[in-house]
């Protein structure tokens, strides 16, 4: 099954909105990470987050983290056209740390000029 | 090169016949991963690599897949029979360790098209 599952699975902002994706995991995890994925080809990393951590920024990114939701979210702000892509979540199957990444079916943001 | 290459970059075959693809990782990068795509889809993890040897298989679809990995670089995902189900775009990544630790870096991948 899942381990994560990306939501809202289409998201349609104008540009210079925020755009926030959620994604939700089963088992606890060692860290979380955030990929993104332009027309169907290679995913390109954008953050990792570790388990104790609870909020994270890059540049126009802010990743948060409850585990005692089991959820993390990814916030866009200022949303640019370039930003159009899909988004990804990855966590690992189990707490050893030594799985592979499972990732989510992700969310198609779609950023309006 | 700099980053993990992949080829060919499209692939057309007709069913049934057997294909191979190539992944290239990054230099010193020990964790090698085979993913599958289909039109509109997440990732399908296939099978991953630490070294040479292949800890996780659980992934491939059927025996008619697999994969190997020679002196902790280049590996071939080998597809037999194709069928038309198999089409897809196959992504390959590489990190300097399994786990969820480390960043995976993702090739192009490789669109393959069964007709």
């Amino acid at each position: 099954s899942q381990q994560g599952e990306e939501d809202p699975q289409a998201l349609s902002i104008q540009e210079g909105e925020n755009a926030t994706m959620n994604c939700s995991y089963k088992t606890s995890i060692n860290n979380l990470q955030w990929y993104r994925q332009n027309s169907g080809r290679g995913l390109v990393h954008l953050i990792l987050i570790r388990s104790n951590e609870r909020e994270k920024h890059s540049g126009r990114l802010r990743v948060t983290l409850d585990t005692s939701k089991k959820s993390s979210s990814l916030l866009i702000t200022a949303s640019r056209a370039a930003d159009t892509a899909s988004y990804f979540c990855a966590t690992d199957l189990s707490f050893s740390g030594n799985t592979p990444l499972v990732f989510g079916k992700g969310t198609r943001l779609s950023v309006i000029a | 090169g700099a980053g993990v290459s992949q080829s060919p970059s499209n692939k057309v075959t007709e069913k049934g016949k057997d294909v191979e693809l190539r992944c290239d990782p990054i230099s010193g990068h020990t964790a090698l991963y085979w993913y599958r795509q289909s039109l509109g889809q997440g990732l399908e993890f296939l099978i991953y690599f630490q070294g040479n040897s292949a800890p996780d298989k659980s992934g491939l679809p059927s025996d008619r897949f697999s994969a190997e990995r020679t002196g902790g670089s280049v590996s071939t995902l080998t597809i037999q029979r194709t069928q038309q189900e198999d089409s897809a775009v196959y992504l390959c990544a590489s990190s300097l360790q399994p786990g969820v630790s480390y960043e995976q870096y993702f090739g192009p991948g490789t669109r393959l098209t069964v007709t």
